[in-house]
């Protein structure tokens, strides 16, 4: 299957720090990526849609001034998260679909205290 | 009414056991359905990938998609304690690079020796 690799795998940071997250396709380009979000014991919840060369399309109730998106790349797209605060603690997750299908990152864990 | 529902669980059972995992839905549209595994703090795993009703074996593992009563399984037979996850459904319309999945809540499976 399709390599989707992220990074850090997990950060911890102070309370109104920025935290940047990288999610690379390894063996494929990827125009589109989306960035999830899963708190303990919950599914996945989408954030946003990440889309190489323009703008990222948000879910609703996903502040896009405080989770930046950025694809530059056929192969990278990152999430940053601004000033972070406690309650965005949480696993963030990165897919790619290179085909049919969606394969997705290792997760990034992140602690704000 | 969630678009897609599953039993969170957990599922026990004994090593050697067959399990069955289910999800029904409501959006007629669904036309592809994938099941992930996911392990504890990682990311999820592509195990089967089906197109439309019907069948597809993959090793120990078996997809059934049940269209007319929207409705699909995961079987796997001869479990393992290594198969201790929780298993999401997901599915969408079409492939295209921004149709969005729609996933269950997640099975927790347990499998004991």
């Amino acid at each position: 299957g399709a390599v989707v690799s992220q990074h850090p795998s997990w950060v911890i940071c102070k309370s109104g720090t920025s935290v940047k997250i990288e999610c690379r396709s390894l063996d494929f380009q990827a125009t589109t990526m989306f960035w999830y979000r899963q708190f303990p014991k919950q599914s996945l919840m989408l954030m946003a849609t990440s889309n190489e060369g323009s703008k990222a399309t948000y879910e609703q109730g996903v502040e896009k001034d405080k989770f930046l998106i950025n694809h530059a790349s056929l192969t990278l797209s990152t999430l940053t998260v601004t000033s972070a605060h406690p309650e965005d603690s949480s696993f963030y997750i990165c897919s790619a679909r290179p085909g049919l299908a969606d394969f997705f990152g290792p997760g990034t864990r992140l602690t704000v205290l | 009414q969630k678009e897609v529902e599953q039993d969170p669980g957990p599922l026990s059972v004994p090593e050697g056991a067959i399990v069955s995992l289910n999800c029904t839905y409501s959006n007629s549209a669904f036309q592809y359905f994938m099941w992930y595994r996911q392990y504890s703090r990682k990311g999820p795993e592509l195990l089967m990938y089906t197109y439309s009703s019907g069948n597809k074996e993959d090793g120990r593992f078996t997809a059934q998609v049940d269209k007319s009563s929207k409705y699909i399984s995961l079987f796997i037979r001869d479990s393992q304690p290594s198969d201790s996850a929780t298993y999401l459904c997901a599915m969408t319309p079409n492939t295209g690079t921004a149709s969005k999945l729609t996933f269950g809540t997640g099975t927790r499976l347990q499998v004991t020796l």
